[in-house]
Parts: C-alpha cells; structure tokens; sequence
C-alpha cells in the first residue's frame, strides 16, 4: 500500500457529463499529479499541484481541471465529457519532485 | 519534447528464463530515468531509478537497468523470472527537477510456470 487513496474506484458517465474524481496524498506528501492512463497506453500527465496551485500541465484541454485543498488531497474535475476521456485517471503524490506514490486509480467509462 | 519507446509489448517467457525488455528515450539533454511496475489490479510501483553516476542499477525483487547514453537506452533485466513476475512494466523519463514523467506504453510479461 501506497497511502494514496483514490475515490470512486470505477464509475461510468454519458458524453457531455462532468465527473469529479479525488485522491487523497500519503501523509507528509505536499504535491500531487494526475495522470491518465488510456487502454493500451502508458500514462499520460494531466497536471501537478503544488501548495494548492497548479504547478505543471501537460497537453490536456482546459476542460481538465483541478483543486488541492490545504490538508494536500486533491479533485481531478473533467467537464462535457467525451468518449475518449475513457481512461484510469491515475493520483501519485511525492515530497516536492521526488518519487512518486501512486494510487490504485478510478476507472472512469464514458457512453 | 520527450518521448519513450518500448517495442516489447507483450513478453512470454518460462520460469527462470532471463528478462531483457528495451527502452529508448529521445532527449538530447540530462535525464531521470525509472522502471516501474504494475501487478494485475495493484498500483503502479517504482522497480528502480537512475539520476546519475554508475549506469548500471539496482532495483527491488532482483531487477537492474543499464543506461547506455549512447543508445538512449535504459533496458531493464533479470536474471531468472519468476510466476510473481508476471505484471506490467513501464520505463519513464524527465529531466531533473521536472514535475512530470513520460512514460511508455509498458510491455505486458507473462511468465508460465
């Protein structure tokens, strides 16, 4: 076990839908990164939160979004949802840029 | 931007047989280095990392990895594979200091006892 929990662990939405995802951080973990990891592939960086800002983003539209809280957990936000947001939706947290902790992921399936 | 190729995408082997699975990267500059692995329904861990001196590492479980700069190449081995083996392995990349990974699209092993 990693200490990062992630919640729901699967769910399904209709196109056009918003879906807000979280993570909870390992204890003394003060970053958190999302991560989507689409069938088949490797994951992919959505973005990172740092001190409750976003702090890195990778190539993802800006209906991706994000909050972290002041206790470190954070939401993963994804509005007018589209078939190919299908995907696990991966949290990890770290100490600054140190190794990553991830989570077990939510599934989410998109109809 | 970084990218991370691995042409093994589904390895079978038997028990004891020995593990070589390929990874190349494209970056011209320093780079992070990581191995992780993904057991059937658990979490993505960490295998092993390379940030600098000796190319040669050592991870958990018997895992080690050489980065050939000259060949972009951080190819993870074993030397005798085991049932428990049988998991997702992804190689990734950053540079130093970044906050993200490039990861590639993992090489699935199955190893038959």
């Amino acid at each position: 076990e990693t200490g990062v929990t992630q919640s729901p662990t699967h769910l399904i939405k209709t196109r056009g839908q918003q879906v807000t995802l979280r993570c909870s951080s390992q204890s003394g973990h003060n970053t958190v990164s999302w991560y989507q990891q689409a069938l088949g592939q490797g994951p992919q960086f959505i973005f990172q939160y740092y001190r409750e800002e976003e702090n890195g983003r990778g190539n993802f539209p800006p209906r991706f979004s994000g909050l972290q809280f002041p206790n470190y957990s954070s939401e993963l936000n994804v509005n007018a949802l589209e078939l190919d947001d299908s995907a696990l939706y991966l949290c990890a947290s770290s100490y600054y840029t140190g190794e990553l902790f991830f989570g077990e992921g939510s599934r989410l399936t998109v109809l | 931007a970084q990218s991370v190729s691995q042409h093994n995408h589904h390895v079978i082997l038997s028990e004891a047989a020995s593990l070589e699975l390929g990874c190349n990267y494209s970056y011209g500059g320093t780079v992070n280095l990581f191995w992780y692995v993904q057991y059937p329904g658990q979490h993505l861990q960490l295998l092993l990392k390379y940030f600098s001196g000796d190319p040669l590492v050592k991870g958990i479980k018997g895992f080690e990895a050489e980065f050939i700069k000259s060949k972009f190449s951080f190819n993870l081995r074993k030397p005798s594979v085991q049932w428990s083996d049988t998991a997702e392995y992804f190689c990734a990349v950053n540079e130093p200091g970044a906050n993200n990974l490039f990861f590639g699209t993992g090489t699935r092993l199955t190893v038959i006892p």
